[in-house]
């Protein structure tokens, strides 16, 4: 079973901070995301990443950034945490050119006070 | 672009009752379609997928099948259970690229007992 594992379940921060998620794969899949989830606008993406050192803006990728140093963990960045970026991130990862669906973490509840 | 559009919630069911929760689509090609389900506290668990038209897919007493004719993949199940109580996600997939994923914006079910 692929198994996506998310550093940590909860998570709070002040603003202004630097902010790193992580997210790890064990089935050495190429392609690896990191969504947001808000209530009544599903889950938006942020960042993906086809390759190591790769990375593709997704719809919203203001105010973070993302690092791919080895294929297996994919890294998020909030540069300077604000308050509008409390909310549910959920990365994702699936094999390259496969019609296969993504497999998803549990996910970090992030709040920024 | 893709779009996804599936019935607003919340939706509220009495135990045994039937549920279908519909979902449309917009996209270009023949896009593969999926339904996620978020249990409370946890990520997304993919439910089901069909990958090309008229496909079925079906899991845990769960069905949707892929209609192309009208660009629908609506979750249908015959008698809903406590257990069932979740948020429930339709997405599709282009072949190609970079398999990025297009979400709903998710439909909230409460099973009542």
């Amino acid at each position: 079973d692929v198994k996506v594992t998310q550093s940590s379940r909860y998570l709070v921060k002040r603003t202004g901070e630097k902010v790193f998620l992580e997210c790890v794969q064990d089935m050495d899949h190429e392609n690896m995301f990191w969504y947001r989830q808000d209530p009544g606008l599903g889950l938006r993406l942020i960042y993906f990443s086809y390759d190591v050192k790769m990375k593709e803006k997704g719809d919203i990728p203001e105010g973070y950034s993302v690092s791919r140093e080895k294929k297996e963990r994919f890294s998020l960045i909030l540069e300077s945490a604000s308050t509008n970026q409390t909310s549910m991130y959920l990365c994702a990862s699936v094999r390259q050119g496969s019609n296969q669906p993504q497999h998803f973490g549990d996910g970090t509840r992030l709040s920024i006070l | 672009g893709n779009s996804v559009t599936q019935m607003e919630g919340p939706v509220t069911l009495s135990e045994e009752a039937f549920l279908t929760i519909n979902c449309t689509y917009t996209a270009t090609g023949y896009p593969s379609l999926f339904w996620y389900v978020q249990y409370p506290g946890e990520g997304l668990q993919l439910l089901l997928k069909a990958t090309k038209a008229d496909d079925k897919g079906s899991n845990k007493g769960f069905e949707a099948t892929y209609r192309k004719e009208t660009t629908s993949f609506h979750l249908e199940k015959g008698s809903v259970q406590v257990s069932d109580s979740a948020v429930y996600f339709c997405a599709l997939m282009n072949s190609g690229g970079y398999q990025k994923v297009t979400f709903g914006t998710g439909t909230k079910l409460q099973v009542i007992p």
